[in-house]
């Protein structure tokens, strides 16, 4: 198994720009999420998605969408990007209920 | 006030040395994990908890529910044990997960 793979791995952007992160997972959870980390703060959930077709949002989901079109992918947009969003991205995916997460290696963006 | 403090949130030991970090936290949960996270890298689970003590090789982490606390231990300690730590606690019925801000551990040989 690939576990959770993410793309890309670094990504510059200027501000107003869009883009998708990329985030897959081969272990057929139901349960995937996204987290922004930043300097002194703990990970922030953005999105999270309980499976196919079902998303929510977290805690900073402004300025970001996501789909869930399949259970193995689970992709985040940035609508028209902002020096704010420049962070370290995380995709994450469990089984439900009280079970291991599994992180991806992370998207590191900067956006100027 | 964070709902997950840890601490300390820098600590730098000699090899060899016995380490423990600890999590407090302030709302009811399921579980609680310990993640590790080194430099530059991606993010490992080491445990998820929501009873008692577990051991894998060096490491064991313990929770103690009724006092919203959580331990992680290392024995012997080794420089490649050098990276953050990180407590998240995941509450009620979802798979939410609250995150510490981690601890930074530098293990010099």
């Amino acid at each position: 198994n690939a576990g959770v793979t993410q793309t890309p791995k670094f990504q510059v952007l200027k501000t107003g720009q869009s883009m998708t992160l990329q985030c897959a997972q081969d272990m057929n959870h139901e349960y995937m999420s996204w987290y922004r980390q930043d300097p002194g703060m703990g990970l922030r959930l953005i999105h999270y998605s309980v499976g196919a077709g079902i998303t929510d949002q977290g805690e900073v989901p402004n300025g970001y969408n996501v789909s869930r079109s399949t259970t193995e992918d689970f992709p985040l947009r940035l609508l028209s990007a902002a020096p704010s969003q420049t962070s370290v991205y995380f995709c994450a995916s469990s089984y439900p209920g009280t079970s291991e997460q599994y992180f991806g290696p992370g998207t590191r963006l900067t956006v100027t | 006030k964070n709902e997950v403090e840890q601490s300390p949130q820098n600590l730098t030991a000699q090899e060899g040395e016995f380490i423990t970090i600890n999590c407090s936290y302030s709302v009811g949960i399921s579980a609680l994990h310990w993640l590790q996270q080194h430099p530059g890298g991606g993010i490992v689970s080491l445990f998820m908890l929501s009873s008692g003590k577990k051991k894998h090789g060096r490491l064991i982490a313990t929770i103690n529910i009724q006092e919203k606390h959580s331990s992680l231990h290392i024995t012997a300690s080794h420089p490649r044990d050098s990276a953050v730590y990180i407590c998240a606690v995941m509450g009620g019925a979802t798979n939410k997960l609250i995150f510490g801000t981690g601890t930074l551990l530098a293990v010099q040989p």
